[in-house]
């Protein structure tokens, strides 16, 4: 069955510094991968997406985020983070011909000023 | 261009009661979803719609039933609201040939 893990529950960094939030997932075909970041009381906002070609995209925000196949990883990554970034993260696997998604538990990020 | 709203964003419910939240798009968007998200446990799909008068179960579909009459409107109801049923429930929507899916603001419901 596809899944979808982000390790890390809570991630805590000072302003400035990077940022790396994990993503494994578990399916048997490439799948489509995204990022969503959930801001307190939001919904969810779309941060970056991949499909197919370049396995490193580019996101809103200043965020990127690297597909590799051998290690079923697509990490998010940003290379100085802003107090606003504070949010909740998810990692989402899209089900190929079903529309629908996977999504992991979360990684709720903190950033200390 | 409102995107995605649902109504309402608050509800307080009693066990047994009945309600509906209603989803509305206006992306002419094919694809609508219902998730509940719950702490620790992310999103999950509760029920989903491929198209104007079509729905299907998803992860957690028992205790919900849907309807989509209108192809900007996608309602979740629950028949006899259960204190398991308290989260807070997220619609989206999505083109037909693109996976990208825009999220409403959520409806917190409180089952006592």
């Amino acid at each position: 069955a596809q899944s979808v893990t982000q390790p890390d529950i809570h991630i805590t960094v000072s302003e400035g510094a990077s940022l790396e939030l994990r993503c494994n997932y578990s399916y048997g075909a490439t799948p489509y991968l995204f990022w969503y970041v959930q801001s307190p009381g939001q919904g969810l906002q779309l941060l970056l997406k991949y499909f197919s070609g370049d396995t490193l995209v580019q996101g809103i925000k200043g965020f990127e985020a690297e597909f590799k196949r051998s290690q079923s990883s697509f990490n998010l990554r940003k290379p100085s983070v802003h107090w606003s970034d504070a949010a909740e993260y998810f990692c989402a696997v899209c089900v190929s011909g079903t529309y629908k998604y996977i999504f992991g538990t979360g990684t709720r990020l903190k950033v200390l000023a | 261009n409102a995107g995605v709203t649902q109504t309402p964003k608050f509800r307080v419910l009693k066990t047994g009661q009945s309600m509906t939240l209603l989803c509305a798009q206006d992306m002419n968007h094919e694809y609508m979803y219902w998730y509940r998200q719950d702490p620790g446990m992310g999103l999950r799909l509760i029920h989903y719609s491929v198209g104007e008068g079509t729905t299907a179960k998803g992860e957690v579909p028992d205790g919900y039933n849907v309807s989509r009459l209108k192809k900007q409107n996608f309602l979740l109801g629950l028949e006899s609201a259960a204190p398991s049923q308290t989260s807070v429930y997220f619609c989206a929507s999505s083109y037909q040939t693109d996976y990208e899916q825009f999220f409403g603001p959520g409806t917190r419901l409180t089952v006592l």
